[in-house]
């Protein structure tokens, strides 16, 4: 299953609301996840299960969708928050990952 | 609390094989799955495979059938990764995982240099 994220880049400012879509290229069913990743350091999971807050996470943070398209929200950006995003398919093998999403400060 | 501990960084020659390994500390070894996933430069994250850590059972990615073999030692809590043949773009981060059905913990990452 081929993943592909857009934007690949976003431009955003703190207090914004922003949103990344995974499409995929055959329905994954709920075996989607999206993690964060920063510089030099080992992806986050955030979400799983296509809508499952990962303990710990900030609410702020929401994941949507089914079949072959989903969306990661943050509904309000914090500075700690600029990070590239990747979304995660675990219903087929080879398990995949989307190209990601680099979110920067405006 | 749970913790995937890597060894260091390696430099290799085009040819050579590395081994990885993954000690798992704060929760039971034998209970969960460890993936292993890679990270070229400026590249997206690419899975390369997974053991069973209970039965030793492996499943690897059809790219990397042939060159990699994973292990695990249950009385040290360590999973192993093991690429053969090693050639330049073979030059990546690798990062073993816990599974949970999703990748819940991760190790720190391990920085594979080939190179003549």
């Amino acid at each position: 299953i081929q993943l592909t994220q857009s934007p690949s880049f976003l431009s955003a400012s703190v207090g914004d609301r922003v949103t990344i879509t995974c499409r995929a290229s055959q329905g994954p069913s709920n075996y989607l996840a999206w993690y964060q990743q920063k510089p030099g350091k080992a992806p986050k999971l955030l979400i799983y299960a296509a809508s499952t807050l990962q303990s710990g996470v900030p609410s702020r943070f929401s994941g949507s969708g089914s079949g072959t398209e989903f969306t990661l929200t943050i509904s309000s950006l914090q500075p700690e928050d600029f990070a590239t995003y990747y979304c995660q398919q675990v219903n087929s093998y080879p398990l995949t990952f989307g190209g990601g999403t680099k979110v920067e400060i405006k | 609390q749970v913790q995937l501990v890597q060894s260091g960084a390696e430099v290799k020659e085009p040819g050579a094989s590395v081994k990885v390994s993954c000690k798992a500390s704060g929760y039971t070894f034998t209970k969960n799955a460890m993936h292993w996933v890679r990270q070229a430069p400026g590249q997206r994250l690419e899975w390369m495979g997974w053991i069973n850590a209970g039965n030793g059972h492996t499943k690897y990615s059809e790219k990397f059938q042939g060159r990699i073999t994973i292990t695990r030692d249950t009385s040290a809590s360590t999973a192993y990764m093991e690429l053969s043949s090693l050639r330049s773009e073979d030059t990546a981060v690798y990062y073993c995982a816990r599974d949970e059905m999703f990748f819940d913990y991760w190790g720190q990452g391990t920085l594979v240099t080939v190179s003549s």
